[in-house]
């Protein structure tokens, strides 16, 4: 019964290669969304979603793309991989966006770029 | 703008007994929303307990109570009667209209319970 699962939980890979990580929630929320948190645990929104149309889209390369292909998923796939992308990527859904709705997170993805 | 700073990088506290977790917070919105989370070790971000701008009583939710004081633009987490399960990393988020309803966290704080 996993509310917003992510997938992998681990990904460990060459600078320079592209990678995929997958979300999906069973929640039926609306909104999903992307963060990013460093090595100082700092999270930052990188993206938003709702009903399958990009709503925030913040300072990312554009290396990082999400694609929503139904409202249920969000996958954020990277292209041309740094080091400094290394990282843990949480995927997150809300039911609606107004200031009174709670995140619900993922477990993460904890990329690695050697 | 909307900002939260938690300045208790690090805190320890003995089992059984109640600790406080600092936040403030700084929006020139009139309806907000402000949030805790927990991440444990394991690394999961677990949602705690809500506040919103025109909540006139403090959220509670079991063990956990949110000490809302809107003139300060404070809302420090209690957790009464520690358990060693609630070492973690804490995290202070807040939404508003006004900035397009992103969730943003604060640095967090890291907890210790000790035996």
């Amino acid at each position: 019964d996993t509310a917003v699962s992510q997938t992998p939980k681990y990904l460990v890979t060459q600078m320079g290669n592209d990678k995929s990580i997958k979300c999906e929630q069973n929640l039926g929320h609306d909104t999903m969304y992307w963060y990013k948190q460093d090595s100082k645990k700092f999270l930052k929104i990188m993206f938003s979603y709702n009903n399958k149309e990009l709503i925030i889209n913040e300072t990312v390369p554009n290396r990082f793309s999400p694609k929503s292909p139904d409202k249920a998923h969000l996958n954020l796939h990277i292209n041309s991989l740094e080091l400094g992308d290394s990282a843990v990527y949480f995927c997150a859904s809300s039911l609606r966006q107004g200031p009174n709705s709670p995140l619900h997170f993922g477990n993460g993805t904890r990329l690695t770029v050697t | 703008a909307q900002k939260i700073t938690q300045t208790q990088p690090g805190m320890f506290v003995q089992e059984k007994e109640a600790v406080t977790l600092d936040c403030t917070y700084d929006t020139s919105d009139q309806s907000y929303g402000l949030f805790w989370y927990k991440q444990p070790s394991s690394g999961e971000m677990i949602f705690l307990i809500y506040q919103g701008s025109y909540d006139e009583q403090n959220a509670t939710e079991g063990r956990y109570s949110l000490n809302f004081q809107k003139a300060r633009k404070s809302a420090n987490l209690v957790i009464s009667a520690s358990q060693l399960g609630d070492s973690a990393m804490y995290f202070c988020a807040m939404r508003s209209n006004n900035a397009g309803n992103m969730l943003t966290f604060g640095g967090g704080t890291r907890l210790m319970v000790k035996p």
